[in-house]
């Protein structure tokens, strides 16, 4: 098993451009969370999605951000327009969920810088 | 407010010696709470969960202990090595089906 997979594991861009952030699941795991973490903030929950579903998105900071599960293996992050306060590292994590006590499993992550 | 606090220090101890981590929460009554490591540059990773109404987990050299009298977990690393070197993170799931992280505790074992 390959875990979960991010890509881009780096971004540099520019204020005010658009930025997409992608992840791969574990097979099997049916339920997707998107993290951002700072010095500042911490560990941030974004949004968290269960059967490709968007359950809460309570998080994420404001109309700028979205993202997408449209199936299984494959889900989204989508920054537009990005600012320089958005630089951070973004985790998506995948776990089972069978029961509410499931582990989850973070990919490598990636570093969005914003200049 | 609902906070989750754990040493914002780092813990410096010497190789063989026990580490404890605290994790102190409050205005939560969560059901389990987890316990992550995080090395630079990578993603956390998962190490033990202790339900409520367990007082006690253990994993190896790992122990979490459980106390939701004192809204209290402590996180121990018994006979510690300098690759137990890492930041250690407490979530707890305040019954919405998502987890709510500390900010961490960056532990240096030191040879």
């Amino acid at each position: 098993d390959a875990g979960v997979i991010q890509s881009p594991r780096h971004e540099v861009t520019e204020m005010g451009q658009e930025v997409t952030l992608r992840c791969k699941p574990i097979s099997g795991h049916n339920s997707l969370f998107w993290y951002r973490q700072t010095m500042m903030r911490g560990l941030e929950l974004l949004i968290y999605f269960n059967n490709n579903v968007p359950i809460d998105d309570s998080g994420m900071p404001e109309d700028r951000f979205s993202a997408k599960m449209p199936n299984a293996s494959f889900s989204t992050l989508k920054i537009q327009p990005s600012e320089p306060r958005d630089s951070a590292v973004y985790f998506c994590a995948s776990s089972r969920q069978n029961d509410r006590y499931d582990e989850q499993y973070f990919g490598p992550g990636t570093r969005l810088t914003v200049t | 407010s609902q906070k989750i606090e754990q040493n914002s220090e780092a813990l410096n101890i010497q190789e063989g010696k026990t580490a404890t981590l605290t994790c102190n929460y409050t205005n939560y009554s969560p059901a389990y709470l987890q316990w992550y490591r995080q090395d630079p540059g990578r993603g956390p990773v998962f190490l033990l969960l202790i339900r409520e109404n367990e007082k006690e987990k253990r994993k190896e050299r790992l122990k979490v202990t459980f106390d939701t009298t004192l809204k209290q977990s402590l996180f121990h690393i018994t006979a510690s090595q300098p690759a137990d070197s890492a930041t250690y993170l407490c979530a707890l799931d305040p019954a919405t089906g998502k987890l709510i992280f500390g900010q961490g505790t960056t532990l240096q074992v030191k040879p």
